[in-house]
């Protein structure tokens, strides 16, 4: 079975422009959850998305959103990027039914804004 | 407010010497615990859970982890560290207070020396 795939896998940007990221889960995975990732702050919960639903939201501000598709792909936007928000941007799915199944994590989009 | 502590940022051991990262957490229901870990440049890995029965849990590449419910913790183990062990160890816990959100630990910086 493929992983989960993330593109691109690095960006760079300048502030006030925005950005799309992309997340294919794994095949029969109905959950995607995004995180972002800084050395400072560790791994922030984003929002996560279950059958085209978003079931769970992170404390983050409305420049962040994202959507899911009928395939179960998921894309996150970034809008007006701020310095801040350069970051590790992981991509998580699972089976999504049960909330102890594990999630199984993408590579990430390295995104630097300038 | 549902929370994960890694009181440690970084664990120094020698290849061969048992191992434990520590991992406490703080929820107002009934927990499922994880653990995951990060190699450079890479997503994240699931290595194990405990969702309920059996407190000690065994999981990839010979780790396991122990599950108080009186101290509230969740230690990861090895009993003879590898020196392809060193990298980012990540706690999780999922439990429901309106929603069953993730909620990352900071990490523990793994490092095994020969």
């Amino acid at each position: 079975k493929a992983g989960v795939t993330q593109t691109p896998r690095y960006l760079i940007k300048t502030r006030g422009q925005q950005v799309t990221l992309s997340c294919s889960p794994i095949s029969g995975h109905r959950s995607v959850s995004w995180y972002q990732q800084t050395p400072g702050q560790g791994l922030q919960f984003l929002f996560e998305y279950f059958s085209e639903t978003q079931r769970n939201k992170g404390n983050f501000p409305g420049r962040f959103s994202g959507r899911q598709f009928s395939n179960s792909r998921s894309e996150m936007n970034v809008s007006t990027l701020e310095l801040g928000d350069s970051a590790l941007y992981l991509c998580a799915s699972s089976g999504g039914g049960d909330p102890y199944n594990e999630q199984f994590f993408g590579p990430g989009t390295r995104l630097t804004v300038l | 407010a549902q929370s994960v502590a890694q009181p440690e940022d970084q664990v120094n051991v020698a290849e061969g010497n048992p191992l434990t990262v520590k991992c406490t957490y703080s929820v107002s229901g009934n927990p499922y615990l994880f653990w995951y870990v990060q190699y450079p440049n890479r997503g994240l890995q699931f290595l194990l859970k405990y969702i309920t029965g059996d407190n000690l849990v065994k999981g990839s590449y010979g780790f396991e982890a122990e599950f108080n419910k009186s101290q509230t913790s969740f230690h990861l183990k090895k009993p003879s560290a590898l020196v392809s062990d060193s990298a980012l160890y990540f706690c999780a816990v999922r439990a429901f207070s309106g929603t069953y959100k993730y909620i990352f630990g900071t990490g523990t910086r793994l490092k095994v020396l020969a």
